[in-house]
């Protein structure tokens, strides 16, 4: 099955600073890939997602880079604000009806 | 729509009793799902429906776990007996599976047993 790995664990960065999150997948089929947003005691929520068919996509200040040969995509974080702080999940699907396996999260922090 | 709407929101129970975790997915949405998330294992994909019919429990941990959805606007997800090592929050979530989109989460049930 998918296995989704996410790189750094912790982000620590200054406040106005870019952050930048990377998760690598092991299945080549998955062509659907979602980062949502866990604020504390909250759900995750969608921020942004890329289909295999488009290499970057942006939405104000994040984007999301898909790289389907070396099999990772990224998240970036421009103008960081403390609002920005908590953790992000990246996740990858194989396609319709099927099911989302997420990565184990990253907690970035953005220090004032 | 109000979203996907989970209950309790908190459930506290001692070892070895049953706990049911309730499920009401977003109107139309033809797919269900149910995490479970800790500190250490993050977010697990216990099962999904699709249409109602289970299509992948293979993140069931064991036979104590058992998720059931009779019809389109409601799922459970049962834990007999239950352990101190299934204190976590799980989380329902459901998405309109015909096109790769988003899945919407519930708030989560904190589930506590001591």
């Amino acid at each position: 099955g998918e296995n989704v790995e996410q790189h750094p664990s912790t982000l620590s960065v200054q406040e106005g600073d870019s952050a930048v999150i990377k998760c690598t997948y092991s299945d080549s089929a998955s062509n659907y890939f979602p980062w949502y947003k866990q604020e504390l005691g909250k759900r995750p929520q969608l921020i942004i997602d890329i289909r295999s068919n488009v290499g970057e996509k942006k939405d104000q200040r994040i984007a999301v880079t898909l790289n389907k040969t070396a099999k990772h995509f990224s998240l970036h974080i421009t103008e960081t604000q403390p609002e920005d702080s908590a953790v992000y999940f990246c996740a990858a699907s194989t396609g319709a009806n099927s099911k989302l396996t997420f990565g184990k999260g990253i907690t970035l922090s953005v220090r004032p | 729509d109000a979203g996907v709407i989970q209950s309790p929101r908190h459930e506290v129970t001692e070892m070895g009793q049953e706990v049911t975790l309730r499920c009401k997915p977003i109107s139309g949405h033809n797919s269900l799902f149910w995490y479970r998330q800790t500190m250490m294992r993050g977010l697990e994909l216990l099962i999904y429906f699709n249409n109602n019919v289970p299509i992948d429990d293979s993140g069931m941990p064991e036979d104590r776990f058992s998720a059931k959805m009779p019809n389109a606007s409601f799922s459970t997800l049962k834990i007999q007996p239950s352990e101190p090592r299934d204190s976590a929050v799980y989380f329902c979530a459901s998405s309109w599976g015909s096109d790769l989109t988003e899945a919407f989460f519930g708030q989560g049930t904190r589930l506590t047993v001591v």
